[in-house]
C-alpha cells in the first residue's frame, strides 16, 4: 500500500522567510510519481509538480524549488522569500501503478 | 494541461435531497476521478469513472450513495444521494492528462456542498 506522510500541519511565517514543508513516502511500486499541490482558501486544486522515480534532480520554479532524494524516500519542498499570496493548504501526492495517495497537507500561513 | 470544469461550484443542500455534480473535460480521457475532501481533510478517493463501464468505487463509498454516470469521454457526474450534515465537503473531480502513469492529475475548482 502507497502511503505519504506530511508530518508539519501548520507552519506559520513571516513574508520573507524561506519555508519547507517536508513529504516523506513509503510505497513498493518501483516506478512511482510524486507530485505537489497547493489549495488556496477558494479550494481549488492547484498543479505545481511531478516527478517521477527515476529522475532524482531537484528542480527550482522561481521561488519553488523542490528536494527528492530516494535514498531517503523524501520529496521536500521550498518556498523563497514566501508572500503572503503563498498562505494555503500543500498537499504531496504519490502515484505508483494505482490511484493518486494524498498526504494529509500543510497549511501555511504567511503573516505580512 | 486539461481543463476541467466543474459544477456547481458551491451549494447549500436540505438533508435527504441529492445533488449531482458535473464535470467537463475539454479533452478525451478514459478514466476520471470523483474525490471527497471533509472538512480540514485530505482528499479521499471516491471511484473511478471509466466510459463505458461501471465506476469502480472505492472502500468506504457505494454505488447507492453516490452513484456515478460517465456518458462519453469527456464528462462525468457524481450524485451525492439522501445527504446529510456528514456530506458537507468539497468534492473534486480530476483527470490525467493522458493515459500514462506519469500523467499529471488535474483537478476541477472543486464543489464545496453544505448540507443543513
Amino acid at each position: 500500500a502507497q502511503k505519504v506522510t506530511q508530518a508539519q500541519t501548520e507552519i506559520s511565517v513571516v513574508e520573507k522567510e524561506d519555508v519547507t514543508l517536508d513529504c516523506v513516502y513509503e510505497t513498493r511500486d518501483t516506478t512511482y510519481y510524486l507530485f505537489w499541490y497547493k489549495q488556496p482558501p477558494s479550494g481549488e486544486l492547484v498543479f505545481l509538480i511531478r516527478r517521477n522515480s527515476f529522475d532524482e534532480q531537484n528542480e527550482i520554479s522561481g521561488r519553488y524549488s523542490w528536494n527528492f532524494q530516494k535514498s531517503t524516500s523524501s520529496f521536500n519542498f521550498t518556498i523563497t522569500a514566501s508572500q503572503v499570496v503563498d498562505s494555503a493548504v500543500y498537499f504531496c501526492a504519490l502515484k505508483g501503478y494505482s490511484t493518486l495517495t494524498f498526504g494529509k497537507g500543510t497549511m501555511l500561513l504567511v503573516s505580512p | 494541461s486539461a481543463v476541467i470544469s466543474q459544477k456547481p461550484s458551491r451549494d447549500i443542500c436540505q438533508r435527504g435531497t441529492s445533488l449531482t455534480i458535473q464535470c467537463q473535460v475539454d479533452s478525451q480521457v478514459t478514466m476520471m476521478f470523483w474525490y471527497r475532501q471533509q472538512p480540514g481533510q485530505s482528499l479521499t478517493l471516491i471511484a473511478t469513472a471509466n466510459q463505458g463501464s461501471e465506476a469502480t468505487y472505492e472502500s468506504g463509498f457505494v454505488i447507492d450513495k453516490f452513484p456515478i454516470s460517465r456518458p462519453n469521454l469527456t464528462f462525468s457526474t457524481l450524485t451525492v444521494s439522501n445527504m446529510s450534515p456528514e456530506d458537507s465537503s468539497i468534492y473534486l473531480c480530476s483527470a490525467p492528462e493522458g493515459d500514462g502513469g506519469d500523467a499529471e492529475a488535474f483537478f476541477g475548482q472543486g464543489t464545496r456542498l453544505t448540507v443543513v
